[in-house]
């Protein structure tokens, strides 16, 4: 069964950084792998996909890279903004129907 | 396009009542997903569809039932409502690919089992 775990749980930082979110799954038998938003009270918005054979993706000031042998993927923000407070989520798709596997989340507060 | 829509957004039931939440998209996805959302616990799956009138079990199946009689609508019953099912519902959808296959979400419904 895929485990998926994301670190930090929690992150609060001050606005301009640049940030780090971290997600590693125990199964590296992947198709893909999502990075999802969730903002308090919505639904679970689409930032970026990497399929299995990518190392990385890029939309904007977000990055994310793959790395499926050691079972790690990372979501890179730059130069963060009050806007980007949100709770983000990660979603390796595995097994024979493609089923993701959700991690926690990270919860990220921006402040002014 | 409307993406995924659920309806109702809100709905509170009382201890064995049952009710039916709808989650319909317009984008034809072949793949169709309920989640719930509990604090602390993530997202689960309860039940998915790869087809029209097709179904299979999730992680947390017991106690929901589904129907996909239509490819645009998948429908998540629960005929005897228990305070444990107390959550988020979301609902999602995607394209058969696994490679390029990208999941969009409905909006959520927030029910409260009393």
């Amino acid at each position: 069964k895929q485990e998926v775990t994301q670190i930090p749980a929690a992150l609060s930082v001050p606005e301009g950084e640049n940030l780090v979110l971290n997600c590693s799954f125990t199964d590296s038998a992947i198709y893909n792998l999502q990075w999802f938003r969730q903002d308090p009270g919505k639904g679970l918005t689409s930032l970026l996909l990497i399929q299995s054979s990518q190392r990385e993706q890029t939309s904007g000031r977000l990055n994310a890279s793959l790395d499926k042998s050691s079972g790690r993927s990372t979501l890179y923000i730059a130069a963060s903004q009050p806007g980007d407070s949100a709770t983000y989520l990660c979603a390796p798709g595995s097994g024979g129907s493609y089923i993701p596997t959700f991690g926690r989340g990270t919860s990220l507060i921006v402040h002014p | 396009n409307a993406g995924v829509t659920q309806t109702p957004k809100f709905r509170v039931l009382k201890t064995g009542q049952s009710m039916t939440l709808l989650c319909a998209q317009d984008m034809n996805h072949e793949y169709m997903y309920w989640y719930r959302q509990d604090p602390g616990m993530g997202l689960r799956l309860i039940h998915y569809s790869v087809g029209e009138g097709t179904t299979a079990k999730g992680e947390v199946p017991d106690g929901y039932n589904v129907s996909r009689l239509k490819k645009q609508n998948f429908l998540l019953g629960l005929e005897s409502a228990a305070p444990s099912q107390t959550s988020v519902y979301f609902c999602a959808s995607s394209y058969s690919d696994r490679g390029t296959t990208e999941q969009f979400f409905g909006p959520g419904t927030r029910l409260t089992v009393l």
